[in-house]
């Protein structure tokens, strides 16, 4: 699998655009990038997924570069709200499992 | 809400006791995942079901520890024989298929003493 690389944590401002970068230089042809949300005491949610270029939904964009080594998740106007932990992930999942391989993850702080 | 559930929220147990979970995954969903989180980490794959079938154990998980899913609908996570290291929060999550967005159960947080 996909080892991936991302900041421990960061901090922001409400109203403010946070990216987060994922690095991922052993990614496989068919490997996809899904990104998870996870607030304390709560299981991950799933925010996005995308292969490759940029994919955009109501919560976040997810922008990766034509050579996908890495990719940036990118969320517009956080609030207070926003405060959790990150995951990025790559796979096809492990084969036919489907099992996810989860890092550290990017804290990331939202002040007020 | 059709959600995954997981019962119970929170475990405080004694070592040495035996402690049993329960998942309900979103219905129809053919995969039940099983993860353990440790305070900093992130979760670390257990071990999955599709339908009642068992098809991957993690190393993780020792011959104290057991998983059924004996309808191919809810599973439980059975530890026997406790350690303060089984302490952790234990997940649940199902899919409708391999590849598919794994919905994540509020987990159950397991306190061993």
């Amino acid at each position: 699998l996909a080892k991936t690389t991302q900041p421990i944590s960061m901090d922001s401002y409400e109203g403010q655009e946070v990216n987060i970068t994922c690095s991922h230089n052993n990614i496989a042809t068919n490997d996809y990038i899904t990104w998870y949300q996870q607030f304390p005491s709560q299981g991950p949610r799933f925010i996005i997924q995308g292969y490759k270029t940029k994919v955009t939904n109501e919560v976040a964009s997810l922008f990766i570069p034509a050579d996908r080594k890495s990719s940036t998740l990118s969320l517009p106007r956080v609030s207070l709200s926003d405060t959790a932990v990150y995951y990025c992930l790559v796979g096809p999942y492990s084969g036919n499992t489907g099992k996810l391989i989860f890092g550290q993850g990017t804290t990331l702080q939202v002040k007020p | 809400d059709t959600g995954v559930s997981q019962n119970p929220r929170h475990k405080i147990t004694k070592r040495g006791q035996n402690v049993t979970f329960r998942c309900d995954p979103i219905s129809e969903h053919n995969r039940l995942y099983w993860y353990r989180q440790t305070l900093g980490q992130g979760p670390e794959f257990l071990t999955y079901f599709q339908n009642e079938a068992q098809l991957e154990k993690s190393r993780l998980l020792s011959d104290r520890f057991s998983a059924e899913r004996p309808k191919g609908s809810f599973s439980t996570l059975e530890i026997q024989r406790t350690e303060q290291g089984d302490s952790a929060m234990y997940l649940c999550a199902s899919s409708l298929a391999v590849g598919d967005t794994q919905y994540f159960g509020p987990g159950t947080r397991l306190t061993v003493l």
